[in-house]
């Protein structure tokens, strides 16, 4: 099946730095990757669509200068939270769409980021 | 009108009980239809994926209803294994945009 890698699965950092999680997809291409933030008791929220070799497309209230999205090669996207806040502490999935007959939606193992 | 939109439960029933979670959809467009379940703090995993002849995988039915916009899960014999949120999922085609409910939350008792 279809396999999609996350890391790192957890961040600890100071307020004012900015880190970066990476998504690659492991044995299929990925045109299109999902962002998704998830709060403690909350659903999952999406954040931004990752399109390889073009800008991401950010929902609303997202604010792409904060949240980098990079999309460089069919089996990476990168999301940098630029100058993290502790507000910015969550959980943080990827995913990527398969496509074999029907489209399937699978996910990182996903990111905590606690920011201090 | 939310896009997709569960009852957030939590639904506590007990092990051997049969439960129903169902999920409407207010787009007539959408294509595909599934069902993930998380646990807590992990990622969705894929449970099963939702097709209008409906489908079965062991002690799991999916529904569609398409012109009632909404789908089902039906999970028969509960185990406590079971316990976990479930996510419906509808996706409008292609990368167009994928929808999740906010999850309805199982909590199987002994």
């Amino acid at each position: 099946g279809a396999v999609v890698s996350q890391h790192p699965s957890r961040v600890i950092c100071k307020s004012g730095t900015s880190v970066k999680i990476e998504c690659r997809s492991l044995d299929f291409q990925a045109t299109t990757m999902f962002w998704y933030r998830q709060f403690p008791k909350q659903s999952l929220m999406l954040m931004a669509t990752s399109n390889e070799g073009s800008k991401a497309t950010y929902e609303q209230g997202v604010e792409k200068d904060k949240f980098l999205i990079n999309h460089a090669s069919l089996t990476l996207s990168t999301l940098t939270v630029t100058s993290a806040h502790p507000e910015d502490s969550s959980f943080y999935i990827c995913s990527a769409m398969f496509r074999q007959g029907n489209e399937k939606l699978f996910f990182g193992s996903g990111t905590q980021l606690s920011v201090l | 009108r939310k896009e997709v939109e569960q009852d957030p439960g939590p639904f506590n029933v007990p092990e051997g009980a049969t439960v129903a979670f169902n999920c409407t959809y207010s787009n007539s467009a959408s294509q595909s239809f599934f069902w993930y379940r998380q646990d807590c703090r992990k990622e969705p995993k894929l449970l099963m994926s939702v097709y209008s002849s409906g489908n079965e995988d062991g002690r799991f039915t999916a529904q569609l209803n398409r012109a009632s916009q909404y789908i089902s899960l039906l999970i028969r014999d509960s185990k406590l294994s079971d316990s976990a949120t479930y996510l419906c999922v509808v996706n409008m085609g292609g990368y167009q945009k994928v929808t999740f409910g906010t999850g309805t939350k199982l909590q199987v008792i002994p």
